[in-house]
């Protein structure tokens, strides 16, 4: 079954701290997403990466960065978070070409 | 500019009452339209791609449909743990983004 986890489904951070999220796909997958969604603004890219080491600003890149070392792993780091990154943030694997596979999401809250 | 809009943005029914949900979209090139099922809190889930007009595909009481410029999902009868939010997104040639709709707010009642 395909597999794509994220490592925390909860967060809470105090503005200005940094803030790692991983997200780790089992399909072999060449791309990857990072998303966040928001009541009545829905789901935004933030990053994708269509292979290891490569990366592409999404619409909302401002105040994020990721790493993609391993073709598998894709990391989205909030250098210094604050409190308009409070969000549901989501990542997503895919086959070329083929359909998004999503985490279970990781909620994160920004105080 | 890629561009999906859905409506309606939130839809209340009856269990049994059949009903279609929309998806309008403009892309230059359209590689593949997909739908997903989103729960409460959780990440959505992928139901259907769909790549050409007239294509048709089916999964128990859902169906989705396509033409040039919109694409449906029909829900035929539907049960409460039907409910839940439905996201289209469209895919261009062009690129490996994915440019999603608002989402279609369903509740099926008892």
């Amino acid at each position: 079954d395909v597999k794509v986890t994220q490592s925390s489904r909860y967060l809470v951070k105090r503005t200005g701290e940094k803030v790692f999220l991983e997200c780790v796909q089992d399909m072999d997958h060449e791309n990857m997403f990072w998303y966040r969604q928001d009541p009545g603004l829905g789901l935004r890219l933030i990053y994708f990466s269509y292979d290891v080491k490569m990366k592409e600003k999404g619409d909302i890149p401002e105040g994020y960065s990721v790493s993609r070392e391993k073709k598998e792993r894709f990391s989205l780091i909030l250098e210094s978070a604050s409190t308009n990154q409070t969000s549901m943030y989501l990542c997503a694997s895919s086959p070329n070409p083929g359909e998004l596979f999503f985490g279970e999401g990781s909620r994160l809250t920004v105080l | 500019e890629d561009q999906v809009t859905q409506s309606p943005e939130a839809l209340r029914l009856q269990e049994g009452e059949s009903s279609s949900l929309n998806c309008s979209y403009t892309v230059s090139g359209l590689r593949g339209l997909f739908w997903y099922r989103q729960d409460p809190g959780k990440g959505p889930e992928f139901l259907f791609t769909l790549y050409s007009a007239g294509e048709e595909k089916e999964k128990e009481r859902l169906k989705a449909t396509l033409t040039k410029k919109e694409s449906f999902l029909h829900i035929t009868a539907p049960k409460p743990e039907d409910s839940a939010t439905y996201l289209c997104a469209v895919q261009a040639y062009y690129g490996q983004n994915f440019v999603f709709g608002p989402g279609t707010r369903l509740s099926v009642l008892p």
